[in-house]
């Protein structure tokens, strides 16, 4: 069956470093990946969105990749500040229009 | 402009009550999705509609739960007889017609179903 694993323990990092999120996938192949922001008691918040002909997608801070041989995807935040900490989202689309999501993975920047 | 809106914020119900939840999608979106969120759990999708009609609901249960997106009016997501299983944070979504294949999902706030 379908699966998407993101790492289940939280990543500390100090502030002012690199955060790297992975995402793996596997029995898919999806035509495109997004990234979503969840804060606690709040919705997603959508990021970026990156196609399977793309190697890289950069928007100000962050900086997504896609590798279909290795179905994976890296999220990275540079110059992380503690106003980054929250939940990061992996989703693939599958059928019409639905996301499939992984479970998450918890960044925590420590000043 | 408006993001998606959803309320209530907050329901209580009690065990063999009904919820009814609401979502009302971006202006210009005719796409909405349900998406439900257990403790401690990534986002399940529900059901996906556009006005009028279900396109897919695969992830709904078949029994106690339905929805519908009215030609007039929000999306209701119905949760019949709640158990307490069906506490949860239960987001609603929604997207443009584009065509392109790519759209976007943007949430709402989520409603956090307590069944007692």
């Amino acid at each position: 069956s379908q699966k998407i694993e993101q790492n289940s323990e939280a990543l500390n990092i100090q502030e002012g470093k690199t955060a790297t999120l992975t995402c793996n996938y596997t029995n898919y192949s999806p035509a495109y990946l997004q990234w979503y922001r969840q804060d606690p008691g709040r919705g997603p918040v959508f990021l970026l969105l990156i196609r399977e002909n793309e190697k890289e997608k950069r928007k100000e801070r962050l900086k997504v990749t896609f590798d279909t041989t290795l179905k994976q995807s890296l999220f990275h935040i540079t110059a992380s500040q503690p106003a980054d900490s929250a939940t990061y989202l992996c989703a693939l689309r599958s059928g019409y229009n639905k996301l499939i999501f992984g479970a998450g993975t918890r960044l925590a920047v420590h000043p | 402009n408006a993001g998606v809106m959803q309320n209530p914020r907050h329901l209580v119900r009690r065990r063999g009550q009904e919820a009814r939840l609401r979502c009302s999608p971006m202006k210009g979106h005719s796409h909405v999705y349900w998406y439900r969120q257990l403790p401690e759990e990534g986002l399940k999708f529900m059901v996906y509609l556009q006005k009028e009609n279900i396109i897919d609901e695969s992830g709904m249960p078949k029994e106690r739960f339905s929805a519908e997106f009215p030609k007039e009016g929000p999306s209701i997501l119905r949760i019949q007889q709640v158990v307490r299983g069906d506490s949860a944070a239960y987001f609603c979504a929604s997207s443009p017609h584009t065509g392109g294949g790519t759209d976007t999902q943007y949430f709402g706030p989520g409603t956090r179903l307590t069944v007692l």
